[in-house]
Parts: C-alpha cells; structure tokens; sequence
C-alpha cells in the first residue's frame, strides 16, 4: 500500500519570495510522483510530473520538483511566487504497474501575500 | 484535444433524492476515476471504471454507484441524498499514467 503526507496544511509567502512544499510518501514498490494545482471552484491541473530519469522535474508556472528516493520526497519548489500562485497544492503517487491506483496527500494551501 | 468535461457544473437538490453526474473523458482515454471533495475529508477516491468495468472502489456507501458506456462517457449516481454528500464531484480521465481532471460538479442538498 502507499500513503502521502503533505506536513504543511499552509504556507503562507511573500510575493517575489521563495516556496518549498514538502512532500514525502511510503511505497513498497516504485510508484510515480505528480504534483496537482487546484484554484478556487476548480478542478485539478497537472504541475509537473516525475515517471523515470533526471530527478529535477519542471512543470508550468515556473514550478519544479526534486524526486529523492532515499528520503521518499518529491517535495515542490518555486524560486519566486506570484499572487496568482495562491492555491492548494496535491502530492499524488501511484504504482509503476497495476491499476494505477492514485493516493493523494491531504492538500497544501499556498497563501501569497502582497 | 478537448479535455475531460463534467455535466452539470452545478446542482441543488434536497435530502432523499437522486442525482446523476456526467463525465466525458479525454478522447481515447479508457480509464475514469470518481473523486469527492470535502473540506473536513478532503480529496476521496469513490471508483475507477475501465474499458467498462469496475477496476477500483473506494470506502463509500453503496448509494454511490457508477458505470462506464463503450464510449467511455461516464455517470455517477448517488441515491438516498444525505446532507454529508455536499462536495464537489471530480471526475479524471487517465492517459498512461497521467490523470487528467474535469471542473467538477458541485452538488448541494439542502
């Protein structure tokens, strides 16, 4: 079975500033990591996603996410956040083979402040 | 592409009843997952239909039913509404490994 813990339930930032959202799962097997943005009223939009390879993933928006397998992270970075950028953010896994069975995290919501 | 669409946006309805929720997937997308959306629970897993058949199911009651059409247009159908089915309704379509998600559908039972 897996499980995904954001530790952040929200992370409040400056504008211009930088922001790191953790992320850090439990696999018995390999799974692949994907970040989900989810604006106001609605649904969730693909960020980045790491499947094989370069463990630095970049995504839309200026996003990008660092796979690390001894410490079971795949947490989320941003050099410099906009106000747009307020939302809240989902961690998801799932298995490498199987029936692709997606494990979200409890959400973390990104506060950027003027 | 279109991506995937969910019909309707958004409905009203009152204790006791039935709703039917619609979802279209990305064309050629066989695989269509269920999620209820909370604020005290959060996002749940409710099933994933594929190629028509029930592959996985969360921890719902089962008032909450869905099935998948050789299309791969898909419905969820909750029965018996109760005040706790308040949530926003996503439904995702998978390409490979990747799920792709609707607007949702927000339900209301007053």
């Amino acid at each position: 079975a897996q499980s995904v813990t954001q530790l952040d339930s929200q992370v409040p930032v400056f504008e211009e500033a930088p922001v790191e959202l953790r992320c850090n799962y439990s696999s018995s097997v390999s799974v692949y990591l994907f970040w989900y943005v989810q604006y106001p009223n609605q649904g969730l939009q693909l960020l980045l996603k790491y499947l094989s390879g370069s463990t630095l993933v970049k995504g839309i928006n200026g996003f990008e996410a660092e796979f690390n397998k001894s410490q079971t992270s795949f947490h989320l970075r941003k050099p410099s956040v906009h106000i747009s950028d307020t939302a809240e953010y989902f961690c998801a896994v799932t298995p490498t083979s199987g029936t692709y069975k997606y494990i979200f995290g409890t959400g973390t919501r990104l506060k950027v402040l003027a | 592409k279109a991506g995937v669409t969910q019909t309707p946006r958004y409905l009203i309805k009152t204790r006791g009843q039935q709703v039917t929720l619609s979802c279209s997937p990305i064309s050629g997308h066989r695989s269509v997952s269920w999620y209820q959306q909370t604020p005290g629970q959060g996002l749940q897993f409710l099933f994933e239909y594929f190629s028509e058949t029930q592959r996985n199911k969360g921890n719902f009651p089962g008032r909450f039913s869905g099935r998948q059409f050789s299309n791969s247009r898909s419905e969820m159908n909750v029965s018996t509404l109760e005040l706790g089915d308040s949530a926003l309704y996503l439904c995702a379509s998978r390409g490979g490994e990747t799920q792709y998600f609707g607007p949702g559908t927000r339900l209301l039972v007053l």
